[in-house]
């Protein structure tokens, strides 16, 4: 069965780093872990959807942030490990969320796969 | 970035009503957008992928259709266990935008 598990999170205090991992499995569909893009999302308490940070897949060439977080998140990936990576350094209260990985492939009839998601708590 | 609205952000309905839930992105998305369901607690399950597939395992009373910039979620015969919020996701343009949501109370 195809599943992404994420793990990492945790708690830190304002400014702290973390990283957040999330492993793949059971990749079905005849692809393998580096045909799909993988992005992360994430939900702070009480509040919507939020997509942080998209790697392309294969080489993981194309990355792409939203303005407001870019130079403190890095993502990347490692094929041969299965596994996508999330950096998040000078962590902020405003960080506090559930963060999810997620994969997908354009033009290829597959549903997108979320993970169970890790909560990161920022606070002193 | 694409912009995307849903309506209504709430509704209230009876076990066995059909409900529409519209989500509108504020550019073009071809079909390139996902419906999920969110309860307290649980990572959002997806529903529908590229606009009007159904997710193997998601009930046939809910369906998807759209293409452009409008699309629909409709539940026909609303069960209990609809009980929830649902959110539209578009992902033909970076950063990949997410609906507001639409939390929907089953009476």
């Amino acid at each position: 069965q195809e599943q992404l598990v994420e793990s990492g999170g945790g708690l830190v205090k304002p400014g702290g780093s973390l990283t957040l991992t999330c492993a793949a499995s059971g990749l079905g569909s005849g692809l393998g872990f580096s045909d799909y893009f993988m992005y992360w999302v994430r939900q702070a308490p009480g509040k919507g959807l939020e997509c942080i940070a998209y790697i392309s897949d294969t080489t993981g060439r194309k990355i792409h942030y939203p303005d407001s977080l870019k130079g403190r998140f890095t993502v990347y990936r490692d094929n041969g490990q299965k596994s996508l990576y999330l950096q998040m350094n000078n962590l902020r209260l405003e960080d506090t969320a559930v963060y999810y990985c997620a994969r997908g492939r354009y033009y290829s009839d597959l549903p997108h796969v979320w993970g169970q998601g890790t909560l990161v708590t920022v606070s002193s | 970035d694409i912009e995307m609205t849903q309506s209504p952000s709430s509704l209230s309905a009876s076990v066995g009503d059909r409900v529409t839930i519209t989500c509108q992105a504020s550019q073009g998305i071809t079909n390139f957008l996902n419906w999920y369901q969110e309860k307290p607690g649980k990572a959002p399950k997806l529903l529908i992928y590229d606009a009007s597939n159904l997710k193997s395992g998601v009930p046939l009373r809910f369906s998807g259709s759209g293409s452009g910039r409008d699309f629909t979620l409709t539940i026909t015969g609303l069960q209990t266990e609809d009980t929830g919020t649902y959110y539209c996701q578009q992902f033909d343009i970076l950063p990949f935008t997410f609906g507001p949501g639409t939390k929907v109370e089953v009476k």
